[in-house]
């Protein structure tokens, strides 16, 4: 399986901004624009809070924004709130299969 | 609002079969408009992609779970259910239902409780 890479933690204080990568290859993040983001806060179900590489779901807030560039896929948190320290996930198609991978999680904390 | 609702065993012996069912409401699994996806998430791990199933019946399996795992669907009941054969303590998991709206590209917009599984004897 393939496997996408993110960083298992990320620091950042309230009012910063955080970026966290996800790294796969050009058979998944790097060949299609259909890469998703999750925020799973302790204890909860997990959130979408950005599909399509770049897209908010309505009712997520703006501080959330996303791209992409090659096979690296970056989700960005401005203006760090204490609400924000969670678990984030990507994921993204992988070409000629029909399932899913995840990548391992990054485990946000607001200092 | 859509709401999935999951049921089942929270405790499953060693070698058993674990099964588990999502009811949905809100949306009908007969639209066709989504895929029923199940999750899980190991103690202190992260995310893995089981499986999920279109309205048809048609499933796509996680190919490490594949030969273990079977998902089925009941549009009448507008509900979706998991089986997971040969259980052992790999398997205690906290298991979601969810639903993916983006044609199975694994955006799962709503999400049941989550219910934790324990295997043990």
């Amino acid at each position: 399986q393939s496997a996408l890479t993110q960083p298992a933690s990320v620091s950042g204080s309230p009012g910063q901004s955080i970026t966290i990568s996800c790294t796969g290859t050009s058979s998944d993040i790097g060949g299609y624009n259909l890469v998703s983001w999750y925020q799973q806060h302790p204890g909860k179900a997990p959130k979408l809070i950005i599909r399509d590489v770049s897209d908010r779901p309505s009712g997520v807030s703006s501080r959330f924004s996303a791209s992409k560039s090659g096979n690296t896929a970056s989700l960005t948190i401005s203006g760090l709130q204490a609400e924000d320290e969670a678990d984030y996930y990507c994921v993204s198609y992988i070409s000629s299969t029909t399932y899913g991978v995840f990548g391992g999680g990054t485990k946000l904390t607001v200092l | 609002q859509v709401q999935l609702q999951l049921s089942g065993p929270g405790l499953v012996k060693p070698s058993q079969t674990l099964f588990l069912t999502c009811n949905v409401s809100g949306d009908s699994i007969g639209s066709g408009n989504s895929y029923w996806t199940w999750i899980r998430q190991c103690p202190g791990k992260g995310l893995e992609w089981i499986g999920y199933i279109y309205f048809s019946g048609s499933a796509y399996y996680n190919p490490s779970l594949k030969s273990r795992v079977a998902i089925s669907v009941d549009v009448s009941m507008n509900q979706f259910s998991l089986k997971m054969t040969s259980v052992t303590a790999a398997d205690t998991a906290v298991y979601y239902c969810a639903r993916d709206r983006s044609n199975g590209y694994f955006q799962m917009d709503f999400w049941g409780q989550g219910t934790l599984v324990t295997v043990s004897s």
